[in-house]
């Protein structure tokens, strides 16, 4: 079945700098891989997600990029804010399977 | 309107007690889903209902129910529950089960077993 790794498990930076979230998955046949960011006692939301057929996927601060063959996958958020500090979770997977999470990042962003 | 709505917000139970969970959602969902959450882990599914006909029970003990009463609403009832279960059960929905619908999720129900 599938597997998503996902690293960092924590990551500090000052506010304004860059962050970036790396996940890997082990079944060729995903193509769906969505991030989901967790406030604390608060839902899992979703703030970006890419299809298998797209390599780089952008909302304003917020980019996804995709690589097939090494079956990779990156959140990268810019310009970073102390609201941005969450959990957040990768996941992966493929037509009328269930959704496999990472095992979440805890980023803080300090004023 | 992408709600899903749980209910209650908080429970805690005894380990004799029969208890259910209640979740509903208004966008024409026809996936609904059960997730259990422990602190800091990810959301472990254990339930999928699609089209309101059970489609994946990820080997969930029997102290675990779910029911689909109908395409908006999704219950899970507890009974002799363990210590262990204490966690935050969320619902969520998607359009279908299928790869690439956006899953929203309810803001969980706080399970605590005494």
């Amino acid at each position: 079945g599938e597997n998503v790794e996902q690293h960092p498990s924590t990551l500090s930076v000052q506010e304004g700098d860059s962050a970036v979230i790396k996940c890997t998955y082990s079944d060729s046949a995903s193509n769906y891989f969505p991030w989901y960011k967790q406030e604390l006692g608060k839902r899992p939301q979703l703030i970006i997600d890419i299809r298998s057929n797209v390599g780089e996927k952008k909302d304003q601060r917020i980019a996804v990029t995709l690589n097939k063959t090494a079956k990779h996958f990156s959140l990268h958020i810019t310009e970073t804010q102390p609201e941005d500090s969450a959990v957040y979770f990768c996941a992966a997977n493929r037509d009328t399977d269930k959704l496999i999470f990472g095992t979440g990042t805890r980023l803080q962003v300090f004023p | 309107d992408t709600e899903v709505t749980q209910t209650p917000k908080h429970l805690v139970m005894g380990m004799t007690n029969k208890k259910s969970l209640k979740c509903e959602q208004h966008m024409g969902h026809r996936a609904m889903y059960w997730y259990k959450q422990k602190a800091k882990k990810p959301p472990e599914l254990m339930f999928v209902y699609s089209y309101e006909k059970l489609s994946i029970n990820e080997s969930v003990p029997s102290r675990f129910s779910p029911e689909c009463p109908n395409s908006s609403l999704l219950n899970l009832h507890l009974h002799a529950l363990q210590p262990e279960d204490s966690a935050l059960y969320l619902c969520a929905s998607s359009q279908v089960f299928t790869s690439g619908n956006t899953i929203y999720f309810g803001e969980g129900s706080w399970l605590t077993v005494v």
